[in-house]
């Protein structure tokens, strides 16, 4: 999975309750991501970040909120988790470049359930 | 509208079939397009990657841009149990350092 980890892999919470889920990288790329993956929506991006301390929201960043103190780790975290904030959420990573900044290599997921 | 639409299937083909999956975009100004598969709990994996218009072969298969009615298409030869998968279609659109990814086609090959 191109140096990247997730953690926890999987997660149970209740509603309510904060809930941060951490990507991790060795390959020292610019860009970070986060996505949720939904049946019959496909990967969403949730949050990225183009740098250290440089991040911006996505399609559905609603109800989260992204740190990266350092390139080599993304947060994101759930502050009060809801219901439907259940999904399996992915961490991705790449590089600009002449054709490189449209490859994202991702990470292996995080299955998240709210109860 | 979407920037990128797929039709989510799933499709079941048999061993040995040509399998055919398609996606649609919205702005004719988009140039990168690429296909990604996922198997079963697994992150998305670089399949195929195409510029423009045009085919893009490799092995069993070709990637199939049509700029005139602003259609992709992946088209899978002989295929095979191990190709059973979600194909996601994507494009970075007119965005920097960001894609959009169709609903992804859940497709099983049985032997």
């Amino acid at each position: 999975d191109a140096g990247i980890t997730q953690s926890p892999r999987h997660k149970v919470t209740e509603t309510g309750t904060p809930v941060t889920l951490r990507c991790h990288q060795t390959e020292n790329h610019r860009y970070m991501y986060w996505y949720r993956q939904d049946p019959g929506h496909g990967l969403r991006l949730i949050h990225y970040s183009y740098g250290v301390k440089d991040t911006d929201k996505g399609e559905v960043s609603d109800g989260y909120s992204v740190s990266r103190s350092k390139t080599e780790d993304f947060l994101l975290t759930l502050e009060s988790a809801t219901s439907s904030q259940t999904s399996v959420y992915f961490c991705a990573i790449g590089e600009q470049g002449v054709r490189s900044y449209n490859e994202q290599f991702f990470g292996p997921g995080t299955r998240l359930t709210v109860l | 509208q979407k920037e990128v639409e797929q039709d989510p299937g799933p499709l079941s083909v048999p061993e040995g079939a040509i399998v055919s999956l398609n996606c649609t975009y919205s702005n004719s100004a988009f140039q990168y397009f690429m296909w990604y598969r996922q198997y079963s709990r697994k992150g998305p994996e670089l399949l195929m990657y195409t510029y423009s218009s045009g085919n893009k072969e490799d092995g069993r298969f070709t990637a199939q841009v049509d700029k005139s009615s602003k259609y992709i298409s992946l088209f899978i030869r002989d295929s095979q149990p191990s190709d059973s998968a979600t194909y996601l279609c994507a494009t970075p659109g007119t965005s920097y350092g960001k894609l959009t990814f169709g609903q992804g086609t859940i497709l099983t090959v049985h032997p």
